[in-house]
């Protein structure tokens, strides 16, 4: 069983770009989380997705930062018009249903020039 | 506000020796704390997950102690070996299906052979 997969592993983007980071679940998982780290700091809630559904988007910034994850296909994070302060690592976490433990992926670390 | 703390400065002792982390938090009411293992550039990874009715948790080297009264997660490495090198993460969960995870900034150790 493969585990999480996340791609890209690193992605740079200059300002004003778009920025799209894909998340492959564990197979059997239908719950996926998306945690933002930046530098020295721990890791950050943003989103929790189940299948077609936003289950909880209160780590999310409410403008250019939006999830998705749809019935066939990775989750996608999406960052329109990225700025310098949108550089981190951004992690993709999956868990099967009515399992608290998450399982989380490499990672995609993003540059913003 | 919310707030959970790990020691910011680096742990350092020496193989063999029994490591002791400590995770404290205010302003919250977990279900389940859990420990997670990160070493540089990867995404974290499971250890032990501790519900808010039991006081004591093992798994092989690990001890996990869940405090509700202190508010506190003791978690211990026995017997610690170089490779148990790495940043060791505290995260506390809400009721059980919140899905979100807040997380602590972690504390780093090092064993020395």
């Amino acid at each position: 069983n493969a585990g999480v997969m996340q791609n890209p592993r690193h992605l740079v983007r200059r300002r004003g770009q778009e920025a799209r980071l894909r998340c492959s679940p564990m197979k059997g998982h239908s719950h996926v989380y998306w945690y933002r780290q930046l530098p020295e700091e721990g890791l950050k809630f943003m989103v929790y997705l189940q299948k077609e559904n936003i289950i909880d988007e209160s780590g999310m910034p409410k403008e250019r930062f939006s999830a998705e994850f749809p019935k066939e296909g990775p989750s996608i994070l999406r960052i329109q018009q990225v700025v310098r302060g949108d550089s981190a690592a951004y992690f993709c976490a999956s868990s099967p249903p009515a399992e608290e433990t998450q399982y989380f992926g490499p990672g995609t670390r993003l540059l913003v020039l | 506000s919310q707030k959970i703390e790990q020691n910011s400065e680096a742990l350092n002792i020496q193989e063999g020796k029994t490591a002791t982390l400590t995770c404290n938090y205010t302003n919250y009411s977990p279900a389940y704390l859990q420990w997670y293992r990160q070493d540089p550039g990867r995404g974290p990874v499971f250890l032990l997950l501790i519900r808010e009715n039991e006081k004591e948790k093992r798994k092989e080297r690990l001890k996990v102690t869940f405090d509700t009264t202190l508010k506190q997660s003791l978690f211990h490495i026995t017997a610690s070996q170089p490779a148990d090198s790495a940043t060791y993460l505290c995260a506390l969960a809400g009721s059980s299906n919140t899905g979100k995870l807040i997380f602590g900034q972690g504390t780093t150790l090092q064993v020395k052979p």
